[in-house]
């Protein structure tokens, strides 16, 4: 199974980038993903990369991911504040199933 | 917004008793997965169904059953509820691609 781990919180100022950081240990995933949870709703899915790709840029996010370390990374360019909520990434081995981690609440500061 | 419905929203149960939740979409996916979320923690894998059958499962004891439809919508059924099944459960339905939609939960209290 996965293992995922998450920073837990990530404070940024309005218009500033944010990274967030992501280590995960089953080196067989196949797809990592980035989900967005605003209070109170579902899981939006942001972006996802395959194991084969080091980066993807979507917009004002950009995905990066270090096989060799198992680390992954999503940026956010130009962080609104819309763009506060709590962020998981996830990863997906041959079994279909979702590893998540804990979660990083981003917190967008005037 | 995925398509994804789920119900109902809020539901609070008593210790002991039984629950059903379900999970539908505008368009057939023949995969579904459950995940039971815990306040401030990562959703968790209960199980999968494709094409009706239980295709996988996680650490969840067999008091957690699933059904899926010909019609590809899902129900998860829970018995003899404890105070640790409080939580959002949340359904996700496989794209072409292998990600995975999700609904936005239903919230179950047991008290």
């Amino acid at each position: 199974g996965e293992d995922v781990e998450q920073s837990l919180f990530l404070s940024v100022r309005e218009g500033d980038s944010s990274v967030i950081n992501c280590t995960y240990t089953d080196s067989s995933s196949t797809y990592l993903y980035w989900y967005k949870q605003e209070p109170g709703a579902g899981l939006q899915l942001l972006t996802y990369i395959f194991s084969n790709m080091d980066m993807k840029q979507d917009q004002r996010l950009t995905v990066l991911l270090n096989k060799k370390d198992k680390h992954l990374s999503l940026r956010i360019a130009d962080t609104q504040t819309g763009d506060s909520a709590i962020y998981f990434c996830a990863g997906r081995s041959n079994d279909y199933k979702l590893s998540f981690g804990a979660g990083t609440t981003v917190t967008v500061r005037a | 917004e995925t398509g994804v419905t789920q119900s109902p929203t809020h539901l609070i149960k008593t210790r002991g008793q039984q629950v059903t939740l379900r999970c539908s979409s505008q368009s057939g996916h023949n995969t579904v997965s459950w995940y039971q979320q815990a306040l401030g923690q990562g959703p968790q894998f209960i199980f999968q169904y494709y094409r009706e059958e239980e295709n996988g499962r996680g650490n969840f004891p067999p008091r957690f059953s699933g059904l899926q439809f010909p019609n590809y919508s899902s129900e998860l059924n829970v018995n003899a509820l404890e105070l640790d099944d409080s939580a959002l459960y949340l359904c996700a339905l496989t794209g072409v691609r292998s990600e995975q939609y999700f609904g936005p939960g239903t919230r179950l209290t047991v008290t």
